[in-house]
């Protein structure tokens, strides 16, 4: 089946520095990615939707400027949270789906934890 | 907005048979799904329904979708201590570019 990694898979860093996530699509060529964040059990919520070469649509509520997302190949987008803050720690997960995959199918990456002392 | 809502818990005796509801609220989703999630991991796509159909099998899971009352439900048979994980069910609107609504997940423990 189709393989989605994240890297890395946990992060701490210091409040006010930055940290980008990669999603990659390792068998398949990701034609829309989507972000999600996770708090300590609770749903997922979805960030923002990436399609390989155009902007991100950003779910209401998300700061673009915040969390910086890029698509920029087939296989590989990235979250970048700037400036990080303590509250931004959380569960962080990408989905991606294929460009000739069903319709109903999105592929979930392992997730990355982020804590910001 | 779409609301999906689970029971936050269920526990069963291995060989039982589990059973996890969910319920929605948007009439016009195309797909519902179910995932798994195993603690500090990602999800796992368990089985999904189409909106036209009443149930699903798929081994010792069976989906059961009653679009009128918009619930869903995943019944797990002879469960096993390895089926103890988080259950999200999730809806994907028409229209939505393929946008997935979560539900609020299911905590399934599995006892001896």
């Amino acid at each position: 089946g189709a393989v989605v990694s994240q890297h890395p898979s946990r992060v701490i860093c210091k409040s006010g520095t930055s940290v980008k996530i990669e999603c990659r699509s390792l068998d398949f060529q990701a034609t829309t990615m989507f972000w999600y964040r996770q708090f300590p059990k609770q749903s997922l919520m979805l960030m923002a939707t990436s399609n390989e070469g155009s902007k991100a649509t950003y779910e209401q509520g998300v700061e673009k400027d915040k969390f910086l997302i890029n698509h920029a190949s087939l296989t590989l987008s990235t979250l970048t949270v700037t400036s990080a803050h303590p509250e931004d720690s959380s569960f962080y997960i990408c989905s991606a789906r294929g460009s000739s995959g069903a319709s109903y199918e999105q592929y979930f990456g392992p997730g990355t934890r982020l804590t910001v002392t | 907005g779409e609301d999906v809502e689970q029971s936050l818990f269920l526990s069963v005796r291995e060989g039982d048979s589990s059973v996890i509801n969910c319920t929605y609220t948007d009439s016009s989703s195309t797909y519902l799904y179910w995932y798994k999630q195993e603690p500090g991991a990602g999800l796992q796509l368990l089985t999904y329904i189409f909106s036209n159909m009443d149930m699903k099998q798929d081994q010792r899971l069976t989906v059961l979708l009653n679009k009128k009352d918009k619930h869903l439900s995943l019944r797990i048979a002879d469960t096993q201590t390895g089926d103890s994980a988080i259950y999200f069910c999730a809806e994907k609107e028409r229209g939505g570019g393929n946008k997935l609504t979560f539900g609020t997940g299911t905590q399934l423990k599995v006892e001896l």
